[in-house]
């Protein structure tokens, strides 16, 4: 497809378990990043890959959340441990970078992951 | 530290009616100003930019006014659409185009005829 692809639409798991949600940028696009979309809160950024440099993690809320992006397309997100407050819409974006003035990113549709 | 500020929702309008969403920002330097856009059911795309001061982006008849003054990017339309009905997100950017942006918290706005 054209856009960016997130895989599980849904997610809805037990406390406790460990959940891996993934993101599949647009072709080409060397920049990726993991939002996290909580009611009332709005987008909180998570991590953020670009081209082969170290990812910028600093938006990362415990060490049992972590990432990567494999040959530079494909990323996954994992979640260790899962609480109820992880409960959240996990967005990811790609932007190009050189030759880009816009900086557009550009959204997949987001996994909705429920905690019991 | 840098952050994005909107007004709160619901913004609740009628058909035709004229509409003003504030943002406002704190950043160091001189960031690059964005309005996304959330309809629903659908993932965010870019509604408007700007990318410095007195840069007026516009897009589907909202505009938004980059002011360094008052470090404010609010979204306007003059008159809106029930299908306008959407949650719209101000976000900003530092540095190079592909780094990272900070939204606000979103504002939701319906529209009924």
């Amino acid at each position: 497809g054209a856009g960016v692809s997130q895989s599980p639409s849904n997610k809805v798991t037990e406390k406790g378990k460990d959940v891996e949600l993934r993101c599949d940028p647009i072709s080409g696009h060397t920049a990726l990043y993991w939002y996290r979309q909580s009611l009332g809160q709005g987008l909180e950024f998570l991590i953020y890959f670009q081209g082969n440099s170290a990812p910028d993690k600093s938006g990362l809320p415990s060490d049992r959340f972590s990432a990567e992006r494999t040959g530079g397309s494909v990323s996954t997100l994992t979640i260790q441990r899962t609480q109820q407050e992880d409960s959240a819409v996990y967005l990811c974006a790609s932007s190009p970078t050189s030759g880009s003035l816009t900086g557009e990113l550009f959204f997949g549709e987001g996994s909705r992951l429920t905690v019991l | 530290g840098n952050s994005v500020t909107q007004m709160e929702g619901p913004v609740t309008l009628s058909e035709e009616a004229f509409l003003t969403i504030n943002c406002t920002y704190t950043a160091t330097g001189y960031p690059s100003l964005f309005w996304y856009v959330q309809y629903p059911g659908e993932g965010l795309q870019l509604l408007l930019k700007a990318t410095k001061a007195d840069d007026k982006g516009s897009n589907k008849g909202f505009e938004a006014t980059y002011r360094k003054e008052t470090t404010s990017f609010h979204l306007e339309k003059g008159s809106v659409q029930v299908s306008d009905s959407a949650v719209y997100f101000c976000a900003l950017r530092l540095g190079q185009a592909g780094t990272a942006l900070i939204f606000g918290k979103g504002t939701t706005l319906s529209v009924s005829s």
